[in-house]
């Protein structure tokens, strides 16, 4: 089993729609969670931290369930600038070599 | 604030060259260091990671080395390029190791 999974997409969503990514991890220790974005060509961006109560941030929404392992993100009144590649990524901790990325899943946002 | 910057943005290489990649980050010290490679349509891979000057450790058996001569300096060099290295080569920062990662813009290189 990979490390972390996520669902490669792509997603095609109208503009204004309600999506939802989610992602698997396999090491129960990981510590910390995160939602990157990256477009076409250029470097990841830090979208969200994940933390296990939940949070929110405008029109995203990130949740953790540690039981089961996975993190999701929802985005609501989806946006033509919300195409992009979305990354989960999961931390181990223990310097550099538990930071793992998953594959990324692709969002295209349609007039 | 903290930058982090990266150059060459392109670079085209021959095979059997030699290739030394820059990076550095302002606004921060003793940063943790991280070089990253994303082949085309893939995942990023782990290449190197630093928590200090000197202190280099290598995730994946390859053709790359790093270095780390100053705090915020970070270097990718490799004596001999294959092809297999192509790709996009990013750096990225962090504070400690369970904070989140920040990255610079990359260097695309192709090796012909």
């Amino acid at each position: 089993r990979k490390e972390v999974e996520q669902d490669p997409g792509p997603f095609n969503v109208p503009e204004g729609a309600t999506v939802a990514f989610n992602c698997t991890y396999s090491n129960s220790a990981s510590q910390s969670f995160f939602w990157y974005r990256q477009d076409c060509r250029k470097e990841p961006k830090l979208l969200m931290s994940v933390y296990s109560s939940g949070n929110e941030d405008g029109r995203f929404t990130a949740q953790l369930n540690r039981a089961s392992q996975y993190i999701s993100l929802l985005i609501r009144d989806s946006k033509l600038s919300d195409s992009a590649t979305y990354l989960c990524v999961v931390n181990g901790g223990n310097y550099g070599q538990n930071f793992v990325f998953g594959p990324g899943t692709r969002l295209s946002v349609l007039p | 604030s903290q930058t982090i910057h990266q150059w060459p943005a392109t670079l085209v290489q021959p095979v059997g060259s030699p290739l030394s990649l820059e990076c550095t980050v302002e606004g921060t010290s003793n940063p943790n260091l991280y070089w990253y490679r994303q082949a085309a349509g893939r995942g990023l891979q782990l290449l190197f990671y630093s928590v200090g000057i000197g202190q280099i450790s290598s995730e994946v058996p390859q053709n790359l080395s790093a270095s780390r001569p100053q705090d915020r300096q970070f270097i990718l060099s490799s004596k001999k390029l294959l092809l297999s290295d192509s790709g996009f080569y990013l750096c990225a920062w962090s504070r400690g190791s369970l904070g989140e990662q920040y990255f610079g813009p990359g260097t695309r290189l192709t090796v012909t």
